[in-house]
């Protein structure tokens, strides 16, 4: 079945530092692919997506490229600020599958001062 | 729009007793869903609905649990009896197949459960 993979955490970084958080996927045909972002306490927003091959979705500073050919979404942010401490989850929706979202385990991101 | 709104956002009851919870979707989104987030699993897909009527529930744990959608701005999901390994942070989420991000799910802030 469709499944997505991110890598663990928490990642601690100091302020200005760049950010990774690498994604895989496993899925049938073409998904949209999307990041999620939970502040502590409250529900999960909508980052960015991409929904083909080869797009870049981008916001707030994140950018995250759907890689085909290594079944990749990783998010990137050259500069983090503290605000930016969160759990960010990766996320697929398989094509005619209703909708349904398949989340990964959720990456919890540290920024100090 | 108010956004997806859940209630109550907390809730501690004592294991056996009902619980319900209570979502209110975008207005005019057609699909809602259930979700309940644990550190030991995750977020998991509990049941999704479609025009009021249910899709898959095949995530909902047990018999214990039942979902309804009386309507297409209110939702429940109610617990009987509960017990301690339901305490979770429930999430509803809603989307619209018409919209232009039809395949974004926005999220209501969820409802902290505790069950002693």
């Amino acid at each position: 079945g469709d499944s997505v993979t991110q890598m663990e955490g928490p990642v601690t970084l100091s302020e200005e530092a760049f950010l990774t958080i690498n994604c895989t996927y496993t899925a049938t045909g073409y998904p949209s692919l999307f990041w999620y972002v939970q502040y502590p306490g409250e529900g999960l927003q909508l980052l960015l997506k991409a929904t083909k091959a080869d797009d870049k979705g981008s916001n707030k500073g994140f950018e995250a490229t759907y890689r085909k050919e290594t079944t990749s979404f990783h998010l990137e942010k050259g500069s983090v600020q503290v605000s930016d401490s969160a759990v960010y989850f990766c996320a697929l929706s398989a094509p005619r599958g209703w909708g349904k979202l398949q989340f990964g385990a959720g990456t919890q991101v540290v920024v100090t001062p | 729009d108010a956004g997806v709104i859940q209630s109550p956002r907390h809730e501690v009851t004592e294991m056996g007793q009902e619980v319900t919870l209570r979502c209110k979707p975008i207005s005019g989104h057609d699909y809602l869903f259930w979700y309940r987030q644990t550190m030991m699993r995750g977020l998991e897909l509990l049941i999704y609905f479609n025009n009021n009527v249910p899709i898959d529930d095949s995530g909902m744990p047990e018999d214990r649990f039942s979902a309804k959608m009386p309507n297409a701005s209110f939702s429940t999901l109610k617990i009987q009896p509960s017990e301690p390994r339901d305490s979770a942070v429930y999430f509803c989420a809603s989307r619209s197949s018409g919209a232009l991000d039809t395949d974004t799910q926005y999220f209501g802030p969820g409802t902290r459960l505790t069950v002693l």
